[in-house]
């Protein structure tokens, strides 16, 4: 089993839809959550950073992480052809030292 | 700020060529890493460095890959020989703080995408 399992796409959506982008992973030592954009021929950025559980929103971007399911979300409201990309849930723990990144979603936001 | 700056953009060898990439991070950073990024996946940690010393190289391959840390601020990561399975984006980033890299925000160079043949 990977540690980290996010399903790659391809999704397409219109704009002005909203986008839910998810992860599990299966270690619950993980505190540290996170999503990054990737753009193509660009490295990742970091657009989220939640630490433990609940919600953080910044913008038009909403992180959830609900460890009892080991499940980790991206919520994109108001999406724009500008947020097609590919996004990279990422997850670590303290213990191992590690940051482990999901395979990536690839987003297609059509105008 | 300047950014993570890596070179080449591109490089395409055979195999059983050598290759080397060059990684210099944001001003200072003292933590650097280098990632590898097969196409549709996610990246890969092959080697992190708290200013010259290496903190995790455990899944560097080390009979092929090599890297090193100048004075504690640029890199290079050498392949040698290269296979065909070492084709992909060789990802370069940098984090401010002293930490082992977990919970800190990485910043990543557009990276050097290698083809081999």
């Amino acid at each position: 089993q990977k540690e980290v399992e996010q399903d790659p796409g391809p999704l397409s959506v219109p704009e002005g839809a909203i986008v839910s982008l998810n992860c599990t992973y299966s270690n619950s030592a993980f505190q540290y959550f996170m999503w990054y954009r990737q753009y193509s021929r660009k490295g990742p950025e970091l657009l989220m950073y939640t630490y433990s559980s609940g919600n953080k929103e910044d913008g038009r971007f909403t992180a959830q992480v609900d460890k009892s399911s080991k499940y980790i979300s991206l919520f994109i409201r108001d999406s724009q052809p500008s947020d097609s990309a590919t996004y990279l849930c990422a997850v670590g723990s303290s213990n191992t030292g590690k940051l482990i990144f999901g395979q990536g979603t690839t987003l297609q936001v059509k105008p | 700020e300047a950014g993570v700056a890596q070179s080449p953009r591109y490089k395409i060898i055979e195999k059983r060529q050598s290759v080397a990439f060059w990684c210099n991070p944001i001003s200072g950073h003292a933590t650097l890493y280098w990632y590898q990024q097969i196409l549709g996946q996610g990246p890969k940690l092959l080697i992190q460095f708290q200013n010259n010393g290496v903190v995790d190289d455990s899944q560097l391959p080390k009979d092929r890959f090599s890297a090193e840390r100048l004075k504690g601020v640029d890199s290079t990561l050498k392949i040698q020989p290269a296979k065909l399975e070492d084709s992909a984006v060789y990802l370069c980033a940098s984090s401010l703080l002293r930490g082992q890299g977990v919970g800190e925000k990485l910043f990543f160079g557009s990276g050097t995408q290698l083809s081999v043949l």
